[in-house]
């Protein structure tokens, strides 16, 4: 399994503002995600992030609003960009390695004022 | 496409009994079949997976669940509920080959009552 860190834990930013979050992982992946959810309810995919190549951002999603980077195996950053109030959530990185399983990181819970 | 339904929102169970979470999953082909946890404040941890073999698959805390393809189902058990059970339980499926997305559930709150 995989050990995921992301950073930071949780931010308060004022709207038309950038956050940029961080995720860590313990060892070298193949693929890494990232994903929005609401409090309580189901997670949606962002995009799919593969070191070496542009991010694959899912419908609804555009990479001038969520520019993703993956310099290397063990590293992304998400960025939400000009951020409004809608853009509150709970942001979660998640990895897989050589197998079927993703492992997630504890999040970043963004309320956006 | 392929999807996954978790058709009770809430499940409620006494400390002690044995406690069910349904899933039923909609994947042409031979489906990969994930559980996932949620406690509040945290990001969703991996409990159990089928990918193949063993119709009943065994993970974390206790938990096991049985894969059934004729009912399309792979709802997750344990004999016995704890407290500490109390959390959002995702289930989740993928398609092999392994790098492909992955489709959630909408996620069914356990509440376990002392």
């Amino acid at each position: 399994s995989a050990v995921i860190s992301q950073k930071p834990s949780r931010d308060i930013c004022q709207r038309g503002t950038s956050l940029t979050i961080q995720c860590q992982v313990d060892s070298q992946v193949t693929m890494m995600f990232w994903y929005r959810q609401q409090p309580g309810q189901s997670l949606t995919l962002i995009a799919t992030a593969n070191q070496g190549s542009e991010a694959t951002y899912e419908s609804g999603f555009v990479i001038d609003k969520f520019p993703i980077s993956r310099p290397n195996l063990t590293f992304s950053t998400l960025t939400v960009s000009n951020m409004s109030p809608e853009d509150s959530s709970i942001y979660l990185c998640s990895a897989q390695g050589g197998g079927e399983t993703q492992y997630f990181g504890p999040g970043t819970r963004l309320l956006v004022l | 496409a392929q999807s996954v339904a978790q058709p009770e929102d809430q499940v409620n169970v006494a400390e002690g009994n044995p406690l069910t979470v349904k899933c039923t999953y909609s994947v042409s082909g031979n489906p990969y079949l994930f559980w996932y946890v949620q406690y509040p404040n945290r990001g969703l941890q991996f409990l159990l997976k089928y990918i193949t073999g063993d119709n009943l698959v065994k993970g974390s805390y206790g938990f096991e669940a049985e894969f059934n393809k004729s009912q399309t189902s792979f709802h997750l058990k344990k004999p016995s509920a704890l407290v500490s059970d109390s959390a959002l339980y995702f289930c989740a499926s993928s398609r092999p080959p392994g790098y492909q997305k992955v489709t959630f559930g909408t996620g069914t709150k356990l509440q376990v009552i002392p």
